[in-house]
């Protein structure tokens, strides 16, 4: 398996425009996460979906923040408008545990917004 | 919610010293202990975990202990390598979300 996939990479963008990132988790995971990475604040979840529904949106910074996940094997992550303090490090990961396993991190989407 | 707190957060060692990291939970209903390392520009990797009905586990240089009692965990590198370096996290959790520490900055010099 090519573990979990994202993209893009990096991006750089411009304040107020629409960012959306991407990942495609491990085949046969039930669990998605978005967790957001800053010097500041570490590693801070921002939604969880279970079987492709959202269990627990509590870390989504504000209503700027939206997430989706249509199917087991894709999610978005959009950002609309993007603002400086969203620049972090993006990371999707998933499992496949009905209680707390092994967590797989994608490479993550470094967000830059100018 | 879960807090985590992890100490310290930068360490230097030289190379073949041991290194601990400390973290402390708030909520007693967690029950599973992961530690991820992260090198530099990569992403997050377990390296081990333990839960809540061990007190101890180890893999080669690596251990961890848990004690429940007093909410902490802790990591224990043994004949530290360059190569170690890295920020290593723990976190906790009571049941698929897990909450991170801070992260701590090791350092391991030649």
């Amino acid at each position: 398996d090519a573990g979990v996939i994202q993209s893009p990479r990096h991006e750089v963008t411009e304040m107020g425009q629409e960012v959306t990132l991407r990942c495609k988790p491990i085949s046969g995971h039930n669990s998605l996460f978005w967790y957001r990475q800053t010097m500041m604040r570490g590693l801070e979840l921002l939604i969880y979906f279970n079987n492709n529904v959202p269990i627990d949106d509590s870390g989504m910074p504000e209503d700027r923040f939206s997430a989706k996940m249509p199917n087991a094997s894709f999610s978005t992550l959009k950002i609309q408008p993007s603002e400086p303090r969203d620049s972090a490090v993006y990371f999707c990961a998933s499992s496949f545990s009905e209680n707390a396993g092994e967590l797989f991190f994608g490479e993550g989407s470094r967000l830059t917004v100018l | 919610g879960e807090n985590v707190e992890q100490h310290p957060s930068t360490l230097s060692v030289q190379e073949g010293d041991s290194a601990v990291i400390k973290c402390t939970y708030s909520d007693s209903a967690s029950n599973y202990f992961p530690w991820y390392k992260q090198e530099l520009g990569k992403r997050p990797q377990l390296i081990i975990d333990i839960r809540s009905n061990v007190g101890e586990k180890k893999d080669q240089r690596i251990a961890v202990t848990l004690n429940k009692t007093a909410k902490h965990f802790s990591l224990h590198i043994t004949e530290t390598q360059p190569e170690d370096s890295a920020v290593y996290f723990c976190a906790a959790s009571m049941r698929s979300t897990l909450t991170f520490g801070k992260g701590t900055m090791l350092l391991v010099s030649p």
